[in-house]
């Protein structure tokens, strides 16, 4: 059963970076057939897609973040990790984790995990 | 790319049977067989509920079934209990976007 789970800093100053890692346990961030996203949803607000990254380290992003992310892995630690740059107060969120297994044709986000909130303030 | 449109909130008594509709456009929902729904409780990680329109996921109840009709996905709960009383978000595959949410539908149980 595969874990996932969110950490890093929980405030973060405006125009910096925001940084988030996800490790996951029972399962390797390699194992074919899988990749990687990132979703956040902002205090009542709804769920908003910011990418994903393959095992081979190929990334695609949300259009309109794009110029912002940037979400990559490290096998040593089993991780992956989101990079959000010159944040603002609309970027406070709660930011997931997530797999998905796209190897039998299929497209979901299958397993998540809790989330983290960022606040964005000064 | 815009949100797909769900009801802000739905409601049923215990054991009713509640259904919340998904409707998209013919550059997602209308045309791509990728359409999913997640279960959101606080303080509890989402849960899938249902992929590729239609299929279940091992361990979730056969209560959660959904369906698509042209750009409209709709997701049913039968047999209401209190702890589907949660949030509820489809999704599609868009093209160059692979996941586009719904707005998001509140299930409350009576």
């Amino acid at each position: 059963q595969v874990q996932l789970q969110e950490s890093g800093p929980g405030l973060v100053k405006p125009s910096q970076t925001l940084s988030l890692t996800c490790t996951v346990s029972g399962d390797s961030v390699t194992s074919g057939g899988y990749f990687w996203s990132w979703v956040r949803q902002p205090a009542g607000g709804g769920l908003e897609w910011i990418g994903r990254i393959y095992t081979s380290g190929s990334t695609s992003y949300n259009p309109s973040l794009n110029s912002r992310v940037t979400i990559s892995l490290d096998t040593s630690k089993n991780q992956f990790s989101l990079r959000l740059s010159s944040v603002t107060a609309a970027d406070t969120a709660v930011y997931y984790c997530a797999r998905s297994f796209y190897g039998s044709g299929s497209l979901s986000l299958d397993d998540w995990g809790q989330g983290a909130l960022v606040s964005v303030s000064s | 790319q815009s949100a797909l449109t769900q009801p802000r909130s739905v409601s049923g008594s215990p054991g009713q049977s509640v259904t919340i509709s998904c409707t998209g456009t013919s550059s997602d929902v209308g045309v791509y067989e990728y359409v999913s729904w997640y279960q959101l409780h606080p303080d509890r990680a989402p849960k899938r509920l249902i992929y590729d329109v239609s299929k279940r996921p091992s361990g979730v109840p056969d209560r959660f079934s959904a369906s698509k009709s042209g750009n409209t996905a709709s997701l049913t709960i039968t047999g209401l209990q209190t702890d589907d009383e949660a949030d509820y978000y489809c999704c599609s595959y868009a093209g160059a976007y692979p996941f586009v949410f719904g707005t998001g539908t509140k299930v409350t149980v009576l």
